[in-house]
């Protein structure tokens, strides 16, 4: 059974810090990751995706690498930003089409 | 470009009543489809999905169902709420080729049962 985890739970950081957040998985037979980002009370917005034959993908501040072999996955937020608070959620893809998700990262930027 | 609508936002429900919750997608074609729950401190569970119409996955067994009755429609129903369905409800779509994989969420629907 395919378990995600995101540690640290939550964490806080001042204004223009490199961030590093962390998602491991349990089962590396996956089709791909996903990172998403939740603001409160909303649906979750699609950050990047990484097919399993990728290493790393680029968004703007935003950059994803993916390591299948050890089961995890990393997202890099340059320079943060207030705006950038919200809780950080990645999710894999197995052979079917259910995502398994990590319990979330909540991050909040201090102006 | 695509968007996905759900509806009602928001519902607070007393136990034993019935629940619809309704999903629709605008843009895409044969989109498959998904009902996810989000509930306080065990993070979002797939309650359904389905790849075409009238075909539905259960990942869950519980008191809840879906229906997919038109291609870009897909629906959470309940005959009889229980207080453990309170929860954030979130539907998603995906497609099959180009971006394979990748799900797209709508805002969610925030139920309450008391």
């Amino acid at each position: 059974k395919q378990e995600v985890t995101q540690i640290p739970a939550a964490l806080s950081v001042p204004e223009g810090e490199n961030l590093v957040l962390n998602c491991s998985f349990t089962d590396s037979a996956i089709y791909n990751l996903q990172w998403f980002r939740q603001d409160p009370g909303k649906g979750l917005t699609s950050l990047l995706l990484i097919q399993s034959s990728q290493r790393e993908q680029t968004s703007g501040r935003l950059n994803a690498s993916l390591d299948k072999s050890s089961g995890r996955s990393t997202l890099y937020i340059a320079a943060s930003q207030p705006g950038d608070s919200a809780t950080y959620l990645c999710a894999v893809q197995g052979g079917s089409e259910k995502l398994v998700f990590g319990k979330g990262m909540k991050l909040t930027v201090n102006p | 470009s695509q968007t996905i609508h759900q509806w009602p936002a928001t519902l607070v429900q007393p136990v034993g009543s019935p629940l619809s919750l309704e999903c629709t997608v605008e843009g895409t074609s044969n989109p498959n489809l998904y009902w996810y729950r989000q509930a306080a401190g065990r993070g979002l569970q797939l309650l359904f999905y389905s790849v075409g119409i009238g075909q539905i996955s259960s990942e869950v067994p519980q008191n809840l169902s879906a229906s997919r009755p038109q291609d870009r429609q897909f629906i959470l129903s309940s005959k009889k709420l229980l207080l453990s369905d309170s929860g954030f409800y979130l539907c998603a779509w995906s497609v099959l080729s180009g971006r394979a994989g990748e799900q797209f969420f709508g805002p969610g629907t925030r139920l309450t049962v008391l």
